[in-house]
């Protein structure tokens, strides 16, 4: 499998910006996902990066730099919906998907 | 409405009595997939198919096989389950064809092996 290393929890406040990185090694890198999974619920799709730079979705940002094998999930105006464990995972060649441990996000009042 | 669906949601079962948990989509995908989630390690991938009767080795294949002889379904079996197969499995099938190739998940099943 892939090396992918996420901070295990952050906390932020209701309306602020938190950032999720995301560190990853692997020999066949063909596009890096971010996933959302609410306790008890299947993850569901957040963001796609396969070439370098941003991709921005309404509050929810994801940057990718190969070179350095580094992502970042930025989520901006946090609501207390947001709280929720973040995925990141790396996909190598065509078919094998690897995930990270997630990073749970507390979001508070 | 499109879906992926497993069945049970829940199990437990004893150690060694065979078992099958299915995996069904109604998208036309043609790759699924089964991943295992932990606390702590996050979701690992047991088998991937990439189309009709052909299956590949994720990074945790021990104990458990899977078939896929037609598109919309993915059982996976655990022929003699053991207590550190106790798990929240993921089913999760995507196009295979774009770029993004999202991925859409069922809803688990929890499985406990005593």
């Amino acid at each position: 499998g892939q090396n992918i290393d996420q901070p295990t929890e952050m906390t932020a406040t209701e309306g602020a910006i938190v950032q999720i990185n995301c560190t990853y090694q692997t020999s066949g890198f063909n596009g890096l996902f971010w996933y959302q999974q609410h306790a008890g619920e299947a993850p569901t799709f957040l963001s796609y990066n396969v070439l370098d730079g941003l991709e921005e979705k309404g509050r929810f940002s994801s940057f990718l730099s190969r070179s350095k094998g580094y992502s970042y999930l930025l989520l901006k105006e946090l609501q207390m919906k947001d709280s929720a464990s973040y995925l990141c995972a790396v996909r190598d060649g065509d078919y094998k998907l690897s995930f990270g441990a997630g990073t749970t996000v507390t979001v508070r009042a | 409405e499109a879906q992926v669906t497993q069945n049970p949601r829940y199990l437990i079962t004893v150690t060694g009595k065979k078992l099958t948990v299915t995996c069904s989509q109604n998208m036309n995908h043609e790759y699924m997939s089964w991943y295992r989630q932990d606390p702590g390690l996050g979701l690992r991938q047991i088998y991937y198919s990439m189309n009709v009767e052909v299956t590949d080795k994720g990074d945790v294949p021990e104990g458990y096989k899977v078939s896929r002889k037609e598109k919309r379904n993915f059982p996976l079996i655990l022929e003699s389950p053991s207590p550190n197969q106790t798990s929240l499995y993921f089913c999760a099938s995507s196009d295979g064809t774009s770029g993004t190739d999202t991925q859409y998940f069922g809803p688990g099943t929890r499985l406990t092996v005593l």
